[in-house]
């Protein structure tokens, strides 16, 4: 069955540092896999998608990578911030192209 | 503002009584879909919608009835609420592509 793994179920660090997050999946061939922060109670805020054919995308202190050889997505923040403290969920298509199956999520603390 | 709007916010009722959560709109999206969130468990799929007049199960239907009469709103329905139907409900649409969705701020659900 499709299976996508957050490896970490918490990140702590410190402010200013750079925050690496995983997401691996297994039995899929996603066309694009995306990237979402969700902050308690609330709902998910689409961050980021990243296609296939990208092995990298960037948008401001975000970088997403993507390797399908390794079924693997690494979602960096640099220069961490207090206020990026959040849960952040990675998210594939099923195969029948229904539903966003979305990984259980690492939830980041920055300390300051 | 582009905008997923779910109401109520938080909701308590008791077991047996029909409830609806009302899900709206406004970007002339497509498809919509029903999700619920557990902790240990994640986000789950209960109903989806590509279309007016076109909706189909998710991962976790039972107990949930849906509808989509028109184009902007799509309800979630409660027929005989059980308390393992307590839950975070989120209502997501997006547009062709399914690039992205947009999640509504939540429903909190107890059922005593």
């Amino acid at each position: 069955s499709q299976k996508i793994e957050q490896n970490s179920e918490a990140l702590n660090i410190q402010e200013g540092k750079t925050a690496t997050l995983t997401c691996n999946y297994t039995n899929y061939s996603p066309a694009y896999l995306q990237w979402y922060r969700q902050d308690p109670g609330r709902g998910p805020v689409f961050l980021l998608l990243i296609r296939e054919n990208e092995k990298e995308k960037r948008k401001e202190r975000l970088k997403v990578t993507f390797d399908t050889t390794l079924k693997q997505s690494l979602f960096h923040i640099t220069a961490s911030q207090p206020a990026d403290s959040a849960t952040y969920l990675c998210a594939l298509f099923n195969q029948a192209g229904t539903a966003l199956i979305f990984g259980k999520g690492t939830t980041l603390s920055v300390s300051s | 503002e582009a905008q997923v709007t779910q109401n109520p916010r938080y909701l308590i009722t008791v077991t047996g009584k029909k409830l609806t959560v009302t899900c709206s709109q406004n970007m002339n999206h497509e498809y919509m879909s029903w999700y619920r969130q557990d902790p240990g468990l994640g986000l789950r799929q209960i109903y989806y919608s590509m279309n007016v007049e076109v909706t189909d199960k998710g991962d976790v239907p039972e107990g949930y009835k849906v509808s989509r009469k028109e184009k902007r709103n799509f309800p979630l329905i409660l027929e005989s609420p059980s308390p393992n139907q307590t839950s975070l409900y989120f209502c997501a649409s997006t547009g062709t592509g399914g690039l992205g969705y947009t999640f509504g701020s939540g429903t909190r659900l107890t059922v005593v």
